[in-house]
């Protein structure tokens, strides 16, 4: 798989319910980005884990990395039909700095009132 | 709330045709970014710009393509003689520093080439 991709490609659960969307990457990182992109709009950040983390939490989300299986999985707990969006990891390219993330293909997820 | 703002929102442009797209970046920004995202597709990074020049850009990024900070608030985009593969969302983004922390994003501008 290539850098920074998720599954499922497409999640669709019921309000209240959990949703959990997964990411693997192949090279080696110092961080790991997730955001969200509502149907038509910009995307926006949700939240960075250093590669030193293993857990961090922002509101009902939680990231999890683990570099060793290079994957980081992101929790969205009691969904709410607002989080209805797609929901991208986001790598810094190969040491770059100077801002160049690769995306992954992204995780269509619906959440149902 | 600060936010990174992108004009036209939507540009329809015959193949050939040049096309400007305009972003206003974050006022106390450093680092300003252009990424596309064609209909389906994965965002694609296309070129950053740093103190007033390219600091890096994809393949993607070829002669067809130029950027420009002509005063102290707008960057801009320029697509040279379009084809109909341009057509995507281009998205403007920018951040406080280097590095590899988090981007702010527009909106996009959506160019359709027909």
């Amino acid at each position: 798989s290539q850098q920074g991709e998720e599954d499922p490609q497409a999640l669709s659960i019921q309000e209240g319910e959990n949703a959990t969307m997964n990411c693997s990457y192949k090279t080696s990182i110092n961080n790991l980005q997730w955001y969200r992109q509502n149907s038509g709009r910009g995307l926006v950040h949700l939240i960075l884990i250093r590669s030193n983390e293993r857990e961090k939490h922002s509101g009902r989300l939680r990231v999890t990395l683990d570099t060793s299986k290079k994957s980081s999985s992101l929790l969205i707990t009691a969904s709410r039909a607002a989080d209805t969006a797609s929901y991208f990891c986001a790598t810094p390219n190969g040491g770059t700095s100077y801002g160049k993330l690769t995306f992954g293909q992204g995780t269509i997820l619906t959440v149902h009132p | 709330e600060p936010e990174v703002t992108q004009t036209p929102s939507h540009q329809v442009t015959q193949m050939g045709q040049e096309v400007i797209l305009r972003c206003v970046p974050i006022s106390n920004h450093l680092y300003f970014y252009w990424y596309r995202q064609i209909l389906g597709q994965k965002v694609e990074f296309l070129v950053s710009f740093y103190n007033n020049e390219i600091s890096e850009k994809s393949e993607i990024f070829d002669d067809q393509f130029s950027v420009e900070r002509p005063d102290g608030s707008n960057f801009t985009l320029k697509i040279r003689s379009t084809k109909l593969e341009d057509s995507a969302m281009y998205f403007c983004a920018s951040s406080p520093q280097g590095g590899s922390g988090e981007l702010f994003f527009g909106e996009g501008s959506r160019l359709t080439v027909l």
